[in-house]
């Protein structure tokens, strides 16, 4: 089946640093990549859709200029959290949709559990 | 998108069979059901989709009434392995449509 392939699957940074987190599909190409945010007993939330060769849509709340992504290829996203904070301290979840496989096609990253000290 | 309800937890203890009713009363004709299952510090997992009637796989099966308005996930003989937050979703199969997940339900299966 699809898989996806998220990248790092934790990291801590320093307050006012940077971190990126890579989401690749490994098998099959996607347009279309989401991003997710879980804080602890909650849901997952929306942050973003990212889009192969344009603009990522970002959920409402959610600031593009903080959470920056690049869906440079059909296989890879990444999102980048710029001057991390304490309360940018989460799980990461990436999804990816194999188009060819119709509404069962979306696949999920193991995630990225970000603590930011 | 159409919203879902979930009981936001329940218990059961191995062996027994589990049901987890999720209402959806905004369904649209073009809508699927799907379940998903996650574990603390994963990304959630497929379990079924469906779109009327039963399905049924190797791992569970999906029970949906005619008015499409809830479904039910049935887990039979469960263990502890399948304690995990269980996610219906709702949504159109074409475009490309983003999944919003509700609150989920958070089952506990005890010895």
């Amino acid at each position: 089946g699809a898989v996806v392939s998220q990248h790092p699957s934790w990291v801590i940074c320093k307050s006012g640093t940077s971190v990126k987190i890579e989401c690749r599909s490994l098998d099959f190409q996607a347009t279309t990549m989401f991003w997710y945010r879980q804080f602890p007993k909650q849901s997952l939330m929306l942050m973003a859709t990212s889009n192969e060769g344009s603009k990522a849509t970002y959920e409402q709340g959610v600031e593009k200029d903080k959470f920056l992504i690049n869906h440079a290829s059909l296989t890879l996203s990444t999102l980048t959290v710029t001057s991390a904070h304490p309360e940018d301290s989460s799980f990461y979840i990436c999804s990816a949709r194999d188009v060819g496989q119709g509404a069962v096609g979306y696949t999920f990253g193991s995630g990225t559990r970000l603590t930011v000290v | 998108l159409a919203k879902t309800t979930q009981p936001i937890s329940m218990d059961s203890y191995e062996g027994q069979e589990v049901n987890i009713t999720c209402s959806h009363n905004n369904i649209a004709t073009n809508d699927y059901i799907t379940w998903y299952q996650q574990f603390p510090s994963q990304g959630p997992r497929f379990i079924i989709q469906g779109y009327k009637t039963k399905v049924t796989n190797e791992v569970a099966s999906l029970f949906i009434p005619a008015d499409r308005k809830s479904s039910t996930l049935s887990l039979p003989r469960v263990s502890l392995s399948d304690t995990a937050v269980y996610y219906c979703l709702v949504g159109d199969a074409g475009g490309y449509n983003k999944l919003i997940f509700g609150a989920g339900t958070r089952l506990a299966v005890h010895p």
